[in-house]
């Protein structure tokens, strides 16, 4: 299976202050057909998780444009700039390039 | 308006079964493939496997780790997905979540929990 690892595990921030996440994996997620199905969700508490971005830095419908994705092969990073208190919660990465598709283990973003 | 709705969750002994369903609305069910994932309290999601769509011809993919105990099903005269899991295990306990998918989950149900334990 292919390992997904985001850093940090626990990120505090400042409100209206940027965030970073990172995820690697353990081999390059670019398809065969050229594509990267590589994607960023977001958990609030109690809520299932939403899509951010899909495909490395494209935005889902009514994200934010204080969220971006970008990287390439096995290295990606989802920033998130100006934060407010609903961008709180867990971010998960997504492969989907191979099988089986697998997530990365979370990055919690908190209140500093 | 995209809707999800899983039900057929609760408690189960170990070594049974449990059949979940999920009911979809607001979209063209047989053009999406149809996931189901699940989230143990606390930890990260895992993919269980989709069925895909009317023009893939409804077939199944499952992750290696519940093939073999979990069977991935459609109805798409009730616009309906379903999840039958056999020989239930302490591990297998968690909130599961069906999803839609375009090239990501672009849409997930609101889960149903899942209990094993005697």
């Amino acid at each position: 299976d292919v390992v997904m690892t985001q850093t940090p595990v626990s990120l505090p921030v400042s409100l209206g202050g940027q965030a970073s996440i990172s995820c690697r994996s353990s081999q390059s997620l670019v398809h065969s057909n050229g594509n990267t199905y590589l994607h960023w969700y977001l958990q609030k508490p109690g809520q299932s998780p939403q899509l951010l971005i899909y495909r490395v830095s494209n935005r889902f419908s009514g994200v934010p444009d204080r969220f971006s994705g970008s990287g390439s092969g096995t290295d990606f990073t989802l920033k998130i700039s100006r934060v407010e208190p609903e961008d709180l919660g867990d971010y998960y990465c997504l492969q989907s390039t191979h099988f089986p598709q697998t997530f990365g283990g979370g990055t919690k973003l908190e209140l500093k | 308006e995209v809707k999800l709705l899983e039900s057929g969750g609760g408690l189960v002994q170990p070594g049974g079964s449990m059949r979940l369903s999920c009911a979809a609305s607001g979209f063209t069910f047989t053009d999406f493939y149809m996931n189901w994932i699940r989230q143990p309290a606390g930890k990260a999601p895992e993919w269980l496997g989709f069925i895909r769509n009317k023009a893939n011809g409804y077939t199944t993919e499952y992750n290696p780790s519940v093939k073999g105990r979990f069977t991935i099903s459609r109805d798409n005269t009730q616009n309906m997905l379903y999840l039958q899991m056999n020989t239930l295990r302490a591990e297998d306990t968690a909130t599961y979540y069906c999803a839609r998918q375009p090239g990501p989950f672009d849409y997930w149900g609101q889960g149903v929990m899942v209990t094993v334990s005697s």
